[in-house]
């Protein structure tokens, strides 16, 4: 099983910041890899996928970077409705697994 | 696409649970339903469905013998029954789909399941 671990687990902004949010695989996943977004009591939102493609409606203060086992979700100038955790996701033969998360808070 | 699952649920350890998962704007025939779950403050743990690639349904191990997952194709409803429950299985429950990245992500949710199991 390829495990997916996330840093930080907390990051504290405040509104207008940049959030640098990393996900490290313990074996390499190539590009696929996505990102996710929840907010409490919500289903996840994907936000990127194959490393670094926004989906349909995301917009364009999201962008996703990496290959192999490292991978970065940056969000320049958070906006209110960004505040929330954020789950990285890959699939490796057939199974599936998401990083910890890491939890986007107001500073 | 849309999908909605069936409201909260109660049960006491050894019990057994089935979730539904009503698809809509779509045939559940054109779609492969997988099945999630979150326990109070964890992340997100897969739990199983259909994999094109290898025309057949996968789980997770940890489930293997106590996780069914059917459809039906007649009323675009999928199901998730899980046996032998404990308060380990105590959760938010989750469908989904994928409209276009073969299954490596999944864009649409449904709103989630609660399952609490407790004497």
């Amino acid at each position: 099983e390829i495990v997916l671990t996330q840093s930080p687990g907390t990051l504290s902004l405040s509104p207008g910041e940049s959030a640098t949010l990393s996900c490290r695989a313990s074996q390499s996943v190539g590009t696929y890899l996505g990102w996710y977004q929840q907010k409490p009591g919500q289903a996840p939102r994907l936000l990127i996928t194959d490393a670094s493609n926004r989906a349909t409606g995301i917009p364009a203060r999201f962008s996703g970077s990496g290959t192999g086992t490292d991978f970065t979700l940056t969000i320049t100038r958070l906006e209110p409705e960004d505040y929330a955790v954020y789950y990285c996701q890959q699939r490796f033969d057939s199974m599936y697994t998401f990083g910890q998360g890491t939890k986007v808070d107001i500073k | 696409v849309q999908l909605v699952q069936s409201g909260a649920e109660m049960k006491q350890p050894g019990a057994s649970v089935t979730v539904s998962c009503q698809i809509s704007g779509y045939g559940l025939n054109t779609l492969y339903i997988h099945w999630w779950r979150q326990g109070p403050g964890k992340g997100l743990e897969w739990m199983g469905g259909f994999d094109p690639r290898h025309s057949k349904v996968m789980s997770a191990e940890t489930f293997q013998d106590r996780l069914t997952m059917t459809e039906d194709t007649a009323t675009d409803i999928a199901y998730m029954e899980l046996t032998r429950l404990t308060s380990e299985d105590t959760a938010f429950y989750f469908c989904s789909t994928d409209r276009g990245s073969a299954y490596f992500y999944f864009d649409i949710w449904g709103q989630g399941t609660l399952v609490t199991v407790s004497s």
